[in-house]
């Protein structure tokens, strides 16, 4: 049973433009989100998160929007750069310091 | 955040045999966790790490087969044991570095296990 998904295994985007990458969780119980970006041959690195008492949180090029209705959160990754082509993954928990359920991931390429 | 290292960074493995992975972080920190990343999929929790007492193991993984070990607040130990071809994963440990508002945890580079 897949608690976290990311139903686009890669996305594709040019230079500069918007990316926009989706999760959909199933538990209700969630009540934090992150996203991890990784490397090849690296560990996941920590990108941002968000509390669900919030609707949006926003650290530089990246913006996390949550939609609790919906079960649905996005990573808005604007202006995208060459070297944030990597895996990004969406991971949930429920409460604070507690195990991350993490979804399949999605390749991104930016081409420039 | 934490400076999260790994031992080794990969190792190439005969089956039936066992290998321990040491995980040392430069800082105390209140929760320690062991995920398995296998070859084109997602990463799953093993365990997580109890300072001075036995893990917890989630569904699937047990203590016969992935002995965990964590006799301080910077330090722990993952064995993989009798191994097996469908062992070969990236074996993560991650850290949650103290109490706070936040929920982040950070990872450690990986060990790349390869079971022949």
């Amino acid at each position: 049973d897949q608690q976290v998904k990311q139903n686009s295994p890669s996305l594709s985007v040019q230079e500069g433009r918007i990316s926009i990458l989706n999760c959909d969780y199933t538990n209700s119980m969630f009540d934090y989100f992150l996203w991890y970006k990784k490397y090849p041959a690296e560990g996941p690195t920590f990108l941002i998160s968000i509390s669900s008492i919030k609707d949006k949180n926003e650290d530089g090029r990246f913006t996390v929007f949550l939609n609790k209705s919906a079960k649905h959160l996005s990573l808005h990754i604007v202006p995208s750069q060459p070297g944030d082509s990597a895996v990004y993954f969406c991971a949930a928990s429920e409460g604070h310091g507690n195990k991350l359920v993490f979804g399949a991931g999605t390749i991104l390429r930016v081409k420039s | 955040s934490a400076v999260i290292s790994q031992k080794p960074s990969r190792d190439i493995c005969q089956r039936g045999t066992s290998l321990t992975i040491q995980c040392q972080v430069d800082s105390q920190v209140t929760m320690m966790f062991w995920y398995r990343q296998q070859p084109g999929q997602s990463l799953t929790l093993i365990a997580t790490a109890n300072q001075g007492s036995e893990a917890t193991y989630e569904s699937g993984f047990v203590i016969d087969k992935f002995p965990i070990s964590r006799p301080n607040l910077t330090f722990s130990t993952l064995t993989v044991s009798n191994m097996s071809p469908e062992d070969s994963s990236i074996y993560l440990c991650s850290v949650v570095p103290a109490p706070s508002s936040y929920n982040e945890q950070f990872f450690g580079p990986g060990t790349r296990l390869t079971v022949l």
